[in-house]
């Protein structure tokens, strides 16, 4: 396992397309966490799962947003009806107690157009 | 490559000097703190940690100092190299296993 892994890399899409990122943790890391970061800023928090279970989900910048960790081990990350206000890194990372050892993966640019 | 940070506070240091970069945390009641690395295009590297029963901590060329007092911490970078040039932020522990990250700054190490 070489560390987090995030798909797509890049991601342009059209405004008010639904788009789908994927993230597969570390394959022991049993938490899993999605950031998002906007140019000039730090990643902010949107939400974590222990296991399959989302754990916070307070901080999810709209109910457009979701996210899901079927069987816990990869998750997905939808955004529906995107706008441009939605143009990001989206970044995924995982740990395996708490936040200690938080892996960050390399993150999904998306660029609404 | 992308920039991570158009704005970002910019610290210029000649290769080979010390940088030090410093950051301002909002909770006193975090009790843990992380330094990152970010380079264009890439997702946060962890640099080093420290829990709040300390006050310092010394990886590999890296220390971090934590002013409790003053909610202040700082990254020391010894003999910087042209690699390390990257954006670099710090973060703190919060509610919901989540942390929450300070306003980065760009280092550029000068040949």
């Amino acid at each position: 396992d070489t560390g987090v892994s995030q798909d797509p890399r890049h991601k342009i899409t059209k405004r008010g397309q639904n788009v789908t990122f994927r993230c597969d943790p570390i394959s022991e890391h049993n938490r899993l966490y999605w950031y998002r970061q906007t140019l000039g800023q730090g990643p902010e928090f949107l939400t974590y799962f222990q296991n399959e279970a989302q754990l916070e989900k307070s901080r999810l910048l709209s109910d457009r947003f979701s996210a899901e960790r079927p069987k816990g081990s990869f998750s997905t990350l939808e955004i529906q009806r995107t706008e441009q206000g939605d143009s990001a890194m989206y970044l995924c990372a995982s740990s395996l107690l708490d936040y200690y050892g938080y892996t960050f993966g390399s993150g999904t640019r998306l660029t609404v157009v | 490559g992308e920039s991570v940070g158009l704005h970002l506070p910019t610290l210029s240091v000649q290769e080979g000097d010390n940088s030090i970069i410093n950051c301002a945390y909002s909770n006193s009641a975090s009790d843990y703190f992380i330094w990152y690395k970010q380079e264009s295009g890439k997702g946060p590297q962890f640099i080093i940690d420290i829990r709040s029963n300390m006050d310092k901590r010394q990886g590999q060329r890296v220390t971090v100092l934590l002013n409790k007092t003053v909610k202040h911490l700082s990254l020391q970078i010894a003999a910087t190299q042209p690699g390390d040039s990257a954006v670099y932020f710090c973060a703190e522990n919060g509610a919901g296993n989540m942390l929450t990250f300070g306003g980065g700054t760009r280092l550029m190490v000068k040949p």
